[in-house]
């Protein structure tokens, strides 16, 4: 069964500091890794990875794979409390012609203390 | 352009009973994914639809059943329902489907808040 582990689950730190979201998984035939951001509503794209080594950055956010360990990271530098929210870290598996679908990780609480 | 729309927003039902709901998706958009949002469970993919066809299923039980419209517009179906299908449940549309385009981008709706009593 696939899976997707998100860590830590929770995390809080100051305005201004810098924060690095783990997300590990172990999947079937990995298509993609997506990160997305819930706030008090329906997630919202932040990224899509799907090669090794190589990062994705839009703002104070990045992001980078590693397909031989497994894994992903979500950095955000100088945060704000904009930044609060829930992390989500997916994975798109390949079954057959088509996608499986996307498992989800538990998600990554952050919140920004002023 | 108007975002993805669910309705009803909220809906209260009984053990036993089936619901129905409804999302439409971005104009132009062909591709209806549907998800349950859980405290425990988090985010779990139930399945998406493409030009009228079910592409890909997650692992729910056969209560949970959908069909998608010519218009994209999309319904999802939970019969017989439990306590534990009190959920969030969320409606994402992107332009395309399949592989990898039905993930990349998706735009997600507001969700539908269903409480089974």
């Amino acid at each position: 069964e696939d899976k997707v582990v998100q860590s830590p689950l929770s995390l809080v730190v100051h305005e201004g500091d810098t924060v690095t979201l783990n997300c590990s998984y172990e999947v079937t035939n990995f298509r993609s890794l997506l990160w997305y951001k819930q706030e008090k509503k329906a997630p919202t794209f932040l990224f899509m990875l799907t090669s090794s080594g190589i990062e994705k950055k839009s703002g104070r956010l990045s992001s980078i794979l590693d397909k031989k360990e497994l894994f992903s990271i979500l950095n955000i530098t100088a945060t704000q409390t904009g930044d609060s929210a829930v992390y989500l870290c997916a994975v798109e598996a390949v079954v057959g012609g088509g996608a499986d679908g996307l498992t989800f990780g538990k998600g990554t609480h952050l919140i920004i203390q002023p | 352009k108007a975002g993805v729309t669910q309705t009803p927003r909220y809906l209260i039902k009984t053990r036993g009973q089936q619901v129905t709901l409804s999302c439409s998706p971005i104009s132009g958009h062909r591709s209806v994914s549907w998800y349950q949002q859980t405290p425990g469970q988090g985010l779990q993919f139930l399945f998406e639809y493409f030009s009228e066809t079910q592409r890909n299923k997650g692992n729910f039980p056969g209560r949970f059943s959908g069909r998608q419209f010519s218009n994209s517009r999309s319904e999802m179906n939970v019969s017989t329902l439990e306590l534990g299908d009190s959920a969030l449940y969320l409606c994402a549309s992107s332009l395309e489907g399949g592989l990898p385009y039905y993930s990349y981008e998706q735009y997600f709706g507001p969700g539908t808040r269903l409480t089974v009593t």
